[in-house]
């Protein structure tokens, strides 16, 4: 059974990076594409960004400025970085994979990102 | 980028009643790559409907979706008490990846 799973700061200050991290277990990273989706609490859903295992980027235009994602198979690992952070980045963020073209599948359990001072 | 509608916003129904959901995108969802997810309070999203109607693994059949195009639809045929919970529709047939806002299923 594939088990995504975040990890990173749950704290980031203002004007700061947030970086988190999705460690794959139960399957190999290869072969799928993997997201990044987030939710301000009590909000909806907004995908960020993707990244398949042959390292092809998409990302969303209202965050495409500010977000890098990468990915490590060596580590079945894929990373978010996403500067320049403001209250309004406050969210659960969790890890999410799907075939090219195609629905997501499996969720990580999410993580929450708070930005404070 | 395809913007996603859902309605109601809210419908409080009791078990056993019937729940239809809606969601209306802003054009054309291609190929009819739409899907449905649910919600619980401080749970992962979790897949129900892929390709408007086809159904995820081990969901229960009282689950069904439809539609094509612009308007689709999430059916419950008749609400067990593990069904109250927030329901989102989302798109992935272009880019970005939209969702719709959601509709909460509650209690009547």
């Amino acid at each position: 059974q594939v088990q995504l799973r975040e990890s990173g700061p749950g704290l980031v200050k203002p004007s700061e990076t947030l970086s988190l991290t999705c460690t794959v277990s139960g399957g190999s990273i290869n072969g799928y594409h993997w997201s990044w989706i987030r939710q301000p609490p009590g909000k909806g859903l907004e995908w960020i960004a993707y990244i398949s295992y042959s390292g092809s980027t998409n990302y969303n235009p209202s965050l495409q400025s500010r977000v890098t994602i990468s990915v490590d198979t060596s580590k079945n690992q894929f990373s978010l970085r996403l500067n320049s952070v403001t209250a309004a980045d406050t969210a659960v963020y969790y890890c999410a994979r799907h075939e090219r073209g195609s629905y997501f599948d499996y969720w990580g359990q999410g993580t929450l990102v708070t930005v404070s001072s | 980028e395809i913007v996603l509608t859902q309605s109601p916003g809210t419908l409080s129904l009791s078990p056993g009643e019937r729940a239809i959901l809606s969601c209306r995108a802003s054009q054309t969802v291609s190929s009819t790559y739409l899907a449905w997810f649910q919600q619980k309070p401080g749970q992962a999203p979790r897949l129900l409907i892929y390709a408007a109607s086809s159904r995820a693994t081990g969901i229960p059949d009282r689950f069904s979706g439809s539609g094509s195009g612009t308007d689709f639809t999430l059916t419950i045929s008749r609400l067990e008490p593990e069904d109250f919970a927030v329901y989102y529709c989302q798109q992935y047939g272009s880019s970005p990846r939209t969702f719709g806002q959601g509709t909460k299923v509650e209690i009547k």
